[in-house]
């Protein structure tokens, strides 16, 4: 099985600031990367597809990266309505798996 | 628009059984492959289960193996999850979601959208 490991599990952060997040596969899973958005009490939102792709109507400030088996998820500048866990995900093989989540809180 | 709605889920004692249905609208269901996610109380994302659109090539998480089966009746838009021999840890909320995968581009195979999900809680 691919493991996926995302870093940090948790972060706070202030509006307007860059926030980085990491998530690094077990083996070399080229561009199979997604990512997913989830907020309390909700089910998870698509964000971005094949590593950097950008789902239509998300917001620009949404940036993916990487290949291989390190991979990274940009919130360029931090809005209210982006506190949440971030999930990234991979479809390379079977089972498909997620990274353990990334809480992004407020400071 | 997409939509999804997941149901059947509820309280259950260890052993028994449970079936989810997600019911489809907005899309050609008959087009997608289809999955099956669940998440446990206060923790991540596990995939379940997924199925193709004719359903051909069903595939199970190695903890339900044996013991769930995926299905799909694509003239009812609607995909089942027949739940057997329930344990405590499968506990948790199940969402169904569509499974995209664009042969155009290397990488593109994700689920979008999930619905609300459904909870299965199974308790003695």
């Amino acid at each position: 099985d691919i493991q996926m490991t995302q870093s940090p599990s948790s972060l706070s952060a202030s509006v307007g600031d860059r926030v980085t997040i990491t998530c690094r596969a077990s083996q070399a899973i080229s561009s199979y990367l997604n990512w997913y958005q989830q907020k309390p009490g909700k089910a998870p939102k698509f964000l971005i597809y094949a590593a950097s792709s950008l789902q239509s109507g998300a917001p620009s400030r949404f940036s993916g990266g990487g290949s291989g088996t390190e991979f990274t998820l940009t919130i360029s500048s931090l809005q209210p309505e982006d506190f949440a866990t971030y999930y990234c995900q991979q479809s390379y093989g079977v089972p498909l798996t997620f990274g353990g989540g990334t809480r992004v809180e407020i400071k | 628009q997409v939509q999804l709605v997941e149901s059947g889920g509820g309280l259950v004692k260890p052993g028994g059984s449970l079936r989810l249905s997600c019911a489809a609208s907005g899309f050609i269901f008959s087009d997608y492959y289809m999955t099956w996610i669940r998440q446990a109380p206060g923790k991540g994302l596990e995939w379940v289960s997924y199925i193709s659109s004719g359903s051909f090539y069903p595939k199970y998480a190695d903890s339900v193996q044996g013991r769930f089966t995926i299905s799909r009746d694509n003239a009812e838009n609607t995909l089942h999850l027949q739940m057997n021999d329930l344990r405590a840890e499968d506990t948790a909320v199940y969402y169904c979601a569509r499974q995209i995968i664009t042969a155009t581009k290397v990488g593109a195979n994700y689920f979008d959208p999930w619905g609300p999900g459904t909870l299965v809680t199974v308790s003695s």
